[in-house]
């Protein structure tokens, strides 16, 4: 089966340091997906990207940018932390394929004090 | 506006009891339903996918259906087990690209 890795479970950084969530899989997907998730809230899309150094904003890219400089890597980048920005961070995979589901690691809990 | 609404927020069950969430959307042009259950900690896993032909389909005690033409669908559950204790997302997507909207998730506690 996919495997979607995330680098860390849990995180805890400061108000205006730079935070990279680093997002791995091994199927060779051509697509990867940032969401974040927050109580009572849908999955929001941040960024995703559909090959090696392409990336498109998703819904709520301000604050973040992401790096896909290998097919398998994906990573997403807060330049300058804030309160907000606490969260559930998801990374997802898919294939090109019609009707294929997303693949997703098991997330990063980012807290930014 | 394209949405996707779950209902209950969150639902409290015993043992052995069954179960039904619902999935409400607006999603257009329509391409499919996917239900996801995702665990404390983990993140989430499909269950089952709906296409616009697709009326019911069963996942061992799962069985979702869908209504095309009202735009619902349902989750039911059968003799609930603990292991059951999840968030189910209900995640619809449109035709052309990555257009795919999450419902906010239905909280389910098993209780022994």
């Amino acid at each position: 089966d996919v495997k979607v890795t995330q680098s860390s479970r849990y995180l805890v950084k400061r108000t205006g340091e730079k935070v990279f969530l680093e997002c791995v899989q091994d199927m060779d997907h051509e697509n990867m997906f940032w969401y974040r998730q927050d109580p009572g809230l849908g999955l929001r899309l941040i960024y995703f990207s559909y090959d090696v150094k392409m990336k498109e904003k998703g819904d709520i890219p301000e604050g973040y940018s992401v790096s896909r400089e290998k097919k398998e890597r994906f990573s997403l980048i807060l330049e300058s932390a804030s309160t907000n920005q606490t969260s559930m961070y998801l990374c997802a995979s898919l294939s090109g394929q019609v009707n294929e589901k997303l693949f997703f690691g098991s997330g990063t809990q980012l807290s930014v004090l | 506006k394209n949405q996707v609404e779950q209902s209950p927020q969150s639902l409290i069950i015993l043992e052995g009891k069954n179960c039904t969430l619902q999935c409400n959307y607006t999603v257009s042009p329509f391409s499919n339903l996917r239900w996801y259950k995702q665990d404390t900690g983990r993140g989430p896993v499909s269950l089952t996918i709906m296409t616009f032909s697709e009326n019911t389909k069963s996942n061992g005690r799962y069985t979702a259906t869908l209504d095309a033409d009202t735009k619902q669908s349902s989750l039911h559950i059968t003799a609930s087990q603990l292991s059951d204790s999840a968030s189910y997302i209900c995640v619809v997507r449109g035709t052309g690209g990555f257009k795919t909207i999450f419902g906010a998730g239905t909280r389910l506690f098993v209780k022994a």
